[in-house]
Order: structure tokens, then C-alpha cells, then sequence
């Protein structure tokens, strides 16, 4: 069964300090794993995809397939980084997208 | 491009009640989906059309929640009788075949 696992509730940082918001997930096959984040008042939208290997706003993943994880950093936080972030995994025969339960992110000035 | 539609924004039902939820895609789009998030989780889906027909319904409680998409284009997802624990954010999303989920706006509902 696919399970992503995000430990942290809430990460509450100063703009400028370093971040990394952790994903854990569970998959027997070969996972797509990406970043939806959610801004205040927003819709959710995608961010990151670790097949795209590239940075966006700043962020970055990298998959690492022997820790079975998928965090998100970032080395300086802005205050507009602030939002919910959903760490998702796609796999399994209809390519189900499965979500953790979110990392709010709190950058403060 | 417009973005995917969802209408109502809000709405607050008593137990036992039924409820409908409409979604418009966006165009071209073949793949919807449906998904419940619930305070405090993530999206879980609901139920996924390709066109006009069914992927996945797995985790769609038939007893009360049906779906449906005429035509392959808009959708509505309906539940009778709502529960207390139906209370959620209900979200829409499209895709192109196999590339990324546009989501809506969401539709909360609260069941009293």
C-alpha cells in the first residue's frame, strides 16, 4: 500500500534560516513522488516534481530511495514561503495520487 | 486559461440531508477527480474519470456518495444521507492524460 508520512504538524522558522520540511513514504514499486503547496486563500498547486530535478522559488527535493524519503529545502526562507506544504506520492495501477497530512510552514520576519 | 470551477464555496447541511457538489474542469482536460480533505489531513481521492467513466472508486463510500460525469466534462458528486463526519473541504481537480492536477477552489461542508 502507498503511504506518505509527513512527522511535522508545523515549522515555524526565521526568514533566512535554512528549511526542510520532511517526507517519509512507503511504496513497494518505483514511486513518483512530488510538493503541492497551498498558500493562504489559495488553491492547491503543484511545486516540485522529483522526476524535473529542478528548483523552484528556491526549493528543491531530492529523492533518496534508500532512506525512502522526499524532503523539501530550501537555504533561505522568505516570509512568502509561509503556506501548507502536501508531500504526494503517485503510484499503483491507476497512478493514485496519495497525500500526507501536511506541514504548515511559518517564516517570520 | 480559466481554472477548474467549483460551486457551491460553502455549505452547511443538518445530518440525513443530501447535497450536491458541481465541478467544471478545465477544458480539455480528460482526467477529473475528486478528493475529500478533511481538518487537519491531506486530500485523500475519491473518485477518478477518464472521459465520462470510472478509473477509480475505490475509496468512494457507495452507500452515500455518488458521482458522476455526462458528456466527460462537468462532474457532480452527490451524497444522501450526509453524516457528521462528511464534514470536509471537497476538492476538484483535471489533467491532461498522465501530466499534473489543477485543482479547484474547494467546497466546504459542514453537516450539523
Amino acid at each position: 500500500a502507498q503511504r506518505v508520512t509527513q512527522p511535522e504538524k508545523l515549522l515555524s522558522v526565521f526568514k533566512g534560516a535554512p528549511v526542510e520540511l520532511k517526507c517519509n513514504y512507503s511504496y513497494s514499486g518505483s514511486p513518483e513522488l512530488f510538493w503541492y503547496v497551498q498558500y493562504s486563500r489559495q488553491r492547491l498547486q503543484l511545486l516540485l516534481r522529483h522526476i524535473s530535478r529542478e528548483s523552484i522559488k528556491g526549493f528543491t527535493a531530492d529523492l533518496n530511495k534508500g532512506e525512502t524519503s522526499f524532503h523539501l529545502k530550501k537555504p533561505f526562507a522568505q516570509e512568502e514561503d509561509s503556506a501548507m506544504y502536501y508531500c504526494a506520492l503517485k503510484g499503483g495501477g491507476f497512478q493514485k495520487l496519495v497525500f500526507g497530512t501536511g506541514t504548515r510552514l511559518l517564516v517570520s520576519p | 486559461e480559466a481554472g477548474v470551477a467549483q460551486s457551491p464555496r460553502y455549505k452547511i447541511i443538518e445530518k440525513r440531508q443530501s447535497v450536491a457538489f458541481w465541478c467544471n474542469p478545465i477544458s480539455g482536460h480528460a482526467t477529473l477527480y475528486w478528493y475529500q480533505q478533511i481538518l487537519g489531513q491531506g486530500p485523500k481521492l475519491l473518485i477518478q474519470f477518464q472521459n465520462n467513466g470510472v478509473v477509480d472508486d475505490s475509496q468512494l463510500p457507495k452507500d452515500r456518495f455518488s458521482a458522476e460525469r455526462l458528456k466527460g466534462v462537468d462532474s457532480t458528486l452527490k451524497i444522501q444521507p450526509a453524516k457528521l463526519e462528511d464534514s470536509a473541504v471537497y476538492l476538484c481537480a483535471s489533467s491532461p492524460e498522465g501530466y499534473e492536477q489543477y485543482f479547484g477552489p474547494g467546497t466546504r461542508l459542514t453537516v450539523t
